[in-house]
């Protein structure tokens, strides 16, 4: 079965501190994995697409590194800010569009 | 930019009442997509649409389920007969071929 798993489940951390965010995912033939912020009651935003061919991608103080034979991917937040807290998911695509997410990161900056 | 948007953004309903929930996929994408996140809970596939008709359900998707593209905009999720376990957040996405996937900002359905 295809399950994707996010540790730790949640996250408190002051201000300023640099942030690792993992997930991992049981069968590595994925298509790609993408990064999902969501604030409370709120939508999903892309955060960041990583395709299968690639080893991570950048966007800002955001970074997303994939290792498919290990069946790992982590979201590195530099420099981490009050605005950053929400629930960050990891999702992945196999060979059909529909995306498996994970549980979730629930992540809280305190100024 | 372009968004995904969804109406209402929240219903209540008696249980074994129908529902339709509303989304506006943007305008040139061509793979339109329903989730559901129980509260609490991961967000979960519940059905895709290409080329109008159903290219993949799960096994949540059943026959009180049912989608639509009435109008060649809008992209509907039907309940027949909602269920309190219905209670949900919605989520419609579409994207232009298989890469990001665009949400809108959800559906929140309360089934009494």
């Amino acid at each position: 079965k295809q399950e994707v798993t996010q540790i730790p489940a949640a996250l408190s951390v002051p201000e300023g501190e640099n942030l690792v965010l993992n997930c991992s995912f049981t069968d590595s033939a994925i298509y790609n994995l993408q990064w999902f912020r969501q604030d409370p009651g709120k939508g999903l935003t892309s955060l960041l697409l990583i395709q299968s061919s690639q080893r991570e991608q950048t966007s800002g103080r955001l970074n997303a590194s994939l290792d498919k034979s290990s069946g790992r991917s982590t979201l590195y937040i530099a420099a981490s800010q009050p605005g950053d807290s929400a629930t960050y998911l990891c999702a992945v695509m196999y060979n059909t569009d529909k995306l498996i997410f994970g549980t979730g990161t629930r992540l809280q900056v305190f100024p | 930019e372009p968004e995904v948007t969804q109406t209402p953004s929240h219903q209540v309903t008696q249980m074994g009442q129908e529902v339709i929930l509303r989304c506006v996929p943007i305008s040139n994408h061509l793979y339109f997509y329903w989730y559901r996140q129980i509260l609490g809970q991961k967000v979960e596939f519940l059905v895709s649409f290409y080329n109008n008709e159903i290219s993949e359900k799960s096994e949540i998707f059943d026959d009180q389920f049912s989608v639509e593209r009435p109008d060649g905009s809008n992209f509907t999720l039907k309940i027949r007969s909602t269920k309190l376990e219905d209670s949900a957040m919605y989520f419609c996405a579409s994207l232009p071929r298989r890469e990001t996937q665009y949400f809108g900002p959800g559906t929140r359905l309360l089934v009494l």
